[in-house]
């Protein structure tokens, strides 16, 4: 498969539930990213990857804990979340950290009960 | 208070017209301008960019204007096709060397046929 992959499509957790979405990428791309996206609300960037290393952390609470196995996987772990959380969460990837044609998965949509 | 504005979150347009997507924008250090088009269920794919050393930048049917002065860029779609139906995000720097962009919340285009 090819661009960016993530899973799941929809989740729905409640609030005591840990849960995980995944992102795959097989573009060779060095640079990966999780933005959020809440209903009529910008899209947010939350973190940072590049080459393995967490490069940001857009004030994100810790309920919310990103993981970079490999330069083709990008992981957030979510634990405890609240029901304002519920949002579209998509991963990205680039080139590198100074590219900005990103190429994005399809999201997974998460709904906190 | 949202520093890239899409003030119209819809648009219809006749195919085979002109389409015209606003963008505005309140800092003035922001020198890096994309958009970005996004279907329903797939992620946002880059669109076409534009720096602020030019006022213009066509790709195709596509042309960015920028009017640094105003502050507003918009774009332009020449003809519209219904293919073009969706979802349209502008995003700014003031860096453009960084992943640091601010998205805009994004006008839904409805080309009719």
């Amino acid at each position: 498969e090819t661009g960016v992959t993530q899973t799941p499509r929809h989740l729905v957790m409640g609030m005591t539930n840990k849960k995980s979405l995944k992102c795959e990428q097989h573009l060779g791309h060095n640079a990966m990213y999780w933005y959020k996206q809440s209903a009529k609300k910008p899209l947010e960037l939350m973190f940072v990857y590049s080459l393995e290393e967490r490069v940001e952390n857009n004030s994100v609470p810790s309920r919310f804990s990103p993981e970079c196995p490999n330069s083709s996987h990008l992981f957030l772990h979510l634990h405890t979340l609240q029901p304002e959380d519920s949002a579209l969460y998509l991963c990205a990837s680039s080139q590198d950290v100074q590219a900005y044609g990103y190429t994005f998965g399809s999201g997974t949509r998460l709904t906190v009960v | 208070d949202q520093q890239v504005k899409q003030n119209s979150p819809s648009l219809s347009v006749q195919e085979g017209r002109i389409s015209i997507l606003n963008c505005d924008y309140t800092n003035s250090m922001f020198d890096y301008f994309l958009w970005y088009k996004k279907y329903p269920a797939e992620g946002p794919t880059f669109l076409i960019s534009i720096s602020s050393i030019k006022d213009k930048n066509e790709d195709g049917r596509f042309t960015v204007f920028l009017n640094k002065s105003a502050k507003h860029l918009s774009l332009h779609i020449v003809p519209s096709q219904p293919g073009d139906s969706a979802v349209y995000f502008c995003a700014a720097s003031a860096d453009s060397g960084t992943y640091k962009y601010i998205f805009g919340t994004g006008t839904r285009l409805k080309v009719l046929a």
